[in-house]
């Protein structure tokens, strides 16, 4: 099993449709991560959980919501996305959330397009 | 102002050859942190390398190291010896403690492609 696994891969859907990413990570780790990745922008945080609790929430719009049913798993529920919202969204998990040291583990995407 | 400056959009390098890809970065914390990750097209980040600000020597991994220049706010990562499958984007990323509540705070990027 790879450290972080994210499904599925690549997504399609349309402005009215609901759908969720998923996030499953192996390492055992206690903090969880959501990001947005958009063509020639730097990475945004969207979610950040420490032990299941979530501890940030970066101006997203509600049309996006997370959810951490237990440390190892993240899901991120859509639902009537706009077209801008279409990226690479990325999972990503860390030791703790308050180390400088700590580096973070990333899966490999889910790819969303919006139409 | 931004944060973290990567000012390099695209590079190409001839395999065997170092490259060095720029990082600048703003602010005013005292204790904070520098990182590297590589993406390749799979899409996954990949951690590379780590400096802190109060490390007095240059972090080194395998082929990768962090040319450190703190005074100037210069955090710029060398590779030596390039590879094919060093062909990536490359991002640099600052961790800080007072200003940004340990959240990563990230460049750009560089698109690094390694010719044969």
């Amino acid at each position: 099993e790879t450290g972080v696994t994210q499904t599925p891969r690549h997504l399609v859907m349309g402005m009215t449709n609901k759908k969720s990413l998923k996030c499953e990570q192996h390492l055992g780790h206690n903090a969880m991560y959501w990001y947005k990745q958009s063509a020639k922008k730097p990475l945004e945080l969207m979610f950040v959980y420490s032990l299941e609790e979530r501890v940030e929430n970066n101006s997203v719009p509600s049309r996006f919501s997370p959810e951490c049913p237990n440390s190892s798993h993240l899901f991120l529920h859509l639902h009537t996305l706009q077209p801008e919202d279409s990226a690479l969204y990325l999972c990503a998990s860390s030791q703790e959330r308050g180390r400088i040291t700590g580096e973070l583990f990333f899966g490999e995407g889910s790819r969303l397009t919006v139409l | 102002a931004q944060k973290i400056t990567q000012t390099q959009p695209g590079m190409f390098v001839q395999e065997k050859e170092a490259v060095t890809l720029d990082c600048t970065y703003d602010t005013s914390d005292q204790s904070y942190g520098l990182f590297w990750y590589k993406q390749p097209s799979s899409g996954e980040m990949i951690f590379l390398i780590y400096q802190g600000s109060y490390d007095e020597q240059n972090a080194t991994e395998g082929r990768y190291s962090l040319n450190f220049q703190k005074a100037r706010k210069s955090a710029n990562l060398v590779i030596s010896a390039s590879q094919l499958g060093d062909s990536a984007m490359y991002f640099c990323a600052m961790r800080e403690v007072e200003n940004s509540n340990y959240q990563l705070i990230w460049g750009a990027g560089t698109k690094l492609i390694i010719k044969p």
